[in-house]
This record gives structure tokens, C-alpha cells and sequence, in this order.
């Protein structure tokens, strides 16, 4: 079946750095890539929806300076997260659709120190 | 902006017991899907509902789409130990990005 592998799946760094996080769907074309995030004990809040080759659209509170998606190809997509500080630790999956169905990345912890 | 309000969101039984899970809005949805997320890993489809009324059963596992696609349930007959895990409704809207929303979630332990 259709395979979304995210790497890395784990990254500590420190306060101050950036971070690139890629999502790839492996044996499909993703048209529409999702990058979602999950704090401990909660559900997955969307931060934004990226349509290859264009623009990404982002949830409102959602900062598009802080965390920049690239969506270069119809089978990568990239979330940086920018300066990252501690309160930007959290669980990020990206997701990413050919046609109807959705499938999900594994996830990337990040830890910021 | 549309909500999914699910419920309980924590429950612990015993093996053996049955139980239902709720995800209610008061939006309409084109399909509501049902996840499982295990620890560390992405949540992975369970189910997808489409049609007002309709019902799928996964083994133990039955889910039902309400009449006017607002809302959905998860049964879990003779719940096992390994049925533990955060179950999750999320619903596909009806606006033109069809966006995934997601319930809170559910975190079912089940005890030996």
C-alpha cells in the first residue's frame, strides 16, 4: 500500500536553530501534503495544507515566517522550523493524499533544549 | 471553523467488555475516517464512512455515519488487550481544500 516516510524521526537541538523535516510519499504522487502537530495527551491540530507548486496555506495562528513548507515536487515536501525555541517541541506528522485517501508519515519528534 | 467533539476521552475497562466511542459536530461532513495512533508513530486508517447511515464492521469493530453526516461511533465488541491505543475521528470537509479535521481522541486502555 501507499508508504509516507518522514525523516528524521527524532531530532533534539538547541534553542535558536533551525530544523528541516521531509515528508516523502514513496509509491505515489502527492497533488496536496498536510503537516500536522501533536502535543503530549492531544489530538493532531492541522498547521497547513501545501499544493506542489505553489504557495502553502496556513491555519489561522499558524506562523508562515516560522515555519516554512516547501513543496517542490509531487513527492517531497518539506516543513523548517525556523529559529526554533523550547515551546515549539512537539510531535510533527505530515500526510499526504492521492486522491481520496490520506495517509500519514510516522511522525518527528522535536525536541528543542 | 469546523469542531469534532469526541467522547470519552480517556476510558479503561476490563477484557471482555464492550464499549462505545462518540464524535459528534454540529458540521456536515463528506466522510468521517477513524484512526488508531499508537505512541511515536502516525495515526493509521482504521475506516472511512461516506454515506449517511452507513455502518462497516472490522472484526469486532463497527462504525456508523450518522443520518445527516454529523457525526459518527466506534463499538468495540469484547474489547482485548490489544485493542489499547488513541483512537481518532476526523472528518472531511465540504470546502473546496477538503481538509482533514480532527476529534481530541480517545485513549482506550484495556485491562487484562
Amino acid at each position: 500500500g501507499a508508504v509516507v516516510s518522514q525523516h528524521p524521526s527524532w531530532v533534539i537541538c538547541k534553542s535558536g536553530t533551525s530544523v528541516k523535516i521531509e515528508c516523502r510519499s514513496l509509491d505515489f504522487q502527492a497533488t496536496t501534503m498536510f503537516w500536522y502537530r501533536q502535543f503530549p495527551k492531544q489530538s493532531l491540530m492541522l498547521m497547513a495544507t501545501s499544493n506542489e507548486g505553489s504557495k502553502a496555506t496556513y491555519e489561522q495562528g499558524v506562523e508562515k515566517d516560522k515555519f516554512l513548507i516547501n513543496h517542490a515536487s509531487l513527492t517531497l515536501s518539506t516543513l523548517t522550523v525556523t529559529s526554533a525555541h523550547p515551546e515549539d517541541s512537539s510531535f510533527y506528522i505530515c500526510s499526504a493524499r492521492e486522491g481520496k485517501p490520506q495517509h500519514f508519515g510516522d511522525g518527528t519528534r522535536l525536541s528543542i533544549l | 471553523t469546523q469542531l469534532l467533539e469526541q467522547s470519552p476521552q480517556f476510558l479503561s475497562i476490563q477484557e471482555g467488555e464492550n464499549l462505545t466511542v462518540y464524535c459528534n459536530s454540529s458540521s456536515v461532513f463528506s466522510s468521517l475516517q477513524w484512526y488508531r495512533q499508537e505512541p511515536g508513530e502516525g495515526p493509521v486508517l482504521l475506516v472511512t464512512v461516506v454515506t449517511g447511515g452507513e455502518v462497516k464492521k472490522l472484526k469486532r469493530l463497527t462504525f456508523q455515519f450518522g443520518d445527516a453526516r454529523k457525526d459518527s461511533s466506534l463499538h468495540i465488541t469484547a474489547a482485548q488487550p490489544g485493542d489499547t491505543g488513541l483512537y481518532l475521528c476526523a472528518g472531511r470537509s465540504l470546502e473546496g481544500a477538503q481538509k482533514l479535521v480532527f476529534g481530541q481522541g480517545t485513549r482506550l486502555t484495556i485491562n487484562p
